[in-house]
């Protein structure tokens, strides 16, 4: 079966201080993986997305991730946390389906804080 | 280029009383998909139309649970009798062509917060 686990539930940093948000994934094909991010009240935004080409991806707003295929892992990273990254971060893979409808499996999220 | 618009944005209703959601997709996306988002989780699929065709509605609980996407743009959820459990925020999501599915972005709505009393 194809899942996806964030591996924090709450990630709490100061402000300019760097962002770690961990997700592994397992699948037995190769998925499509993205970040999407949750404000309060609004909906997801997508932030970055990998889809076999280059493992370090860039996303909007600073953040990137990793595509690490030996770990199955695809953390999502930003040099330095701002005020405005407090939000609920989802971890996505995206796999074909019976009718290749690439579903997407959300992990439980986790919820950044950032402290000024 | 306008986004995914949903309505309303709240609804409180009874146990036992019917409720429906209407989602409008980007322009020109063939693909729209139905999730339930209870708190504290991540979003689950419940429904995904490839035009005004149904691709998957495996999750969808049909007995109290129904969708549908006439002329293959809008589509409305509804949910007829609700029950308790049914307190989510129900989003709507689209993406352009099914035939791209498995790289395909998704790009969602506000939701609806849905409260069953």
């Amino acid at each position: 079966a194809q899942s996806v686990t964030q591996l924090d539930s709450h990630v709490s940093v100061s402000e300019g201080t760097p962002v770690l948000l961990r997700c592994n994934y397992s699948s037995s094909y190769s998925p499509s993986l993205f970040w999407y991010v949750q404000h309060p009240n609004k909906g997801l935004q997508l932030l970055l997305k990998y889809t076999s080409a280059a493992t370090l991806v860039k996303g909007i707003n600073g953040f990137e991730a990793e595509f690490k295929k030996s770990e199955t892992s695809f953390h999502l990273t930003k040099p330095s946390a701002h005020m405005s990254d407090a939000a609920e971060y989802f971890c996505v893979v995206n796999l074909p389906g019976s009718s290749n409808t690439g579903k997407l499996i959300f992990g439980q999220g986790t919820t950044l804080q950032v402290k000024p | 280029e306008a986004g995914v618009a949903q309505s309303p944005r709240y609804k409180i209703i009874e146990k036992r009383q019917s409720v429906a959601f209407w989602c409008n997709p980007i322009s020109g996306h063939a693909t729209l998909y139905w999730y339930q988002q209870i708190l504290g989780q991540g979003p689950k699929l419940l429904i995904q139309f490839q035009n005004n065709g149904v691709v998957d509605d495996s999750q969808l609980p049909k007995d109290r649970f129904s969708a549908e996407r006439l002329k293959g743009v809008d589509s409305t959820l509804k949910i007829q009798p609700a029950k308790l459990e049914d307190s989510a925020v129900y989003l709507c999501a689209s993406s352009l062509d099914r035939a791209r599915g498995f790289t395909d972005t998704q790009y969602f709505g506000p939701g609806t917060r849905l409260t069953v009393l």
